[in-house]
């Protein structure tokens, strides 16, 4: 089975950009998450689809949204780009059954300038 | 309460040493405890998880210590490799709760010299 595959692997905007990141889970995977990841604050959870529904939510602003297809791939987005949102952007994918295993893609690095 | 504290930070370990990180966790409603490693640009890959119905699960060289009542689980290399050099993250998650949200510990880089 292919892994969870992220386009682009790498990115650079400028302040009050906005930017669209993708994932594709691994094939039969319903639920899709996504995490910011930096060297300050490491691994945080932003948020949860299933079945093209935001199950949860972390805690970062309204900025930060996302969405999920029929077909499970899911995108982010984030407008208003700041310095700050400059981050390695990881997307996992599972099940969703009891076994709660979640496979990560290889990120997104955004560079906001 | 949603913390999860991962000491050390850093690690330095011989090759053939036992290399051990430590988490701890407050929240009582987490019941997947999983451990990740990550090398420099890669995405986490899933090492070994645990649920804590147990106390202990062992996995090839790399083992959980589950302790429930202290809140507490460890990770233990056996037999440390100069390829198991990465970064290392402890989660915790309510995965009885339908939920993907995985909390992570702040992360340790094992450094395993030959």
């Amino acid at each position: 089975k292919a892994g969870v595959t992220q386009t682009p692997r790498y990115l650079i905007k400028t302040r009050g950009q906005q930017v669209t990141l993708s994932c594709s889970p691994i094939s039969g995977h319903r639920s899709v998450s996504w995490y910011q990841q930096t060297p300050g604050q490491g691994l945080q959870f932003l948020f949860e689809y299933f079945s093209e529904t935001q199950r949860n939510k972390g805690n970062f602003p309204g900025r930060f949204s996302g969405r999920q297809f029929s077909n499970s791939r899911s995108e982010m987005n984030v407008s208003t780009l700041e310095l700050g949102d400059s981050a390695l952007y990881l997307c996992a994918s599972s099940t969703w059954d009891t076994s709660g295993e979640q496979f990560f893609g290889p990120g997104t690095r955004l560079t906001v300038l | 309460q949603q913390q999860v504290k991962q000491s050390p930070q850093s690690l330095i370990v011989q090759k053939g040493g036992i290399s051990i990180i430590n988490c701890a966790y407050e929240n009582t409603a987490f019941d997947y405890f999983p451990w990740y490693q990550q090398f420099p640009g890669k995405g986490p890959a899933l090492l070994i998880a645990i649920r804590p119905d147990v106390s202990e699960k062992k996995e090839g060289r790399f083992t959980i210590s589950f302790n429930k009542s202290a809140k507490q689980f460890s990770l233990h290399i056996m037999d440390s490799q100069p390829g198991d050099s990465a970064t290392y993250f402890c989660a915790a998650s309510r995965g009885s709760s339908n939920t993907g949200k995985l909390i992570f510990g702040q992360g340790t880089t094992l450094q395993v010299k030959p």
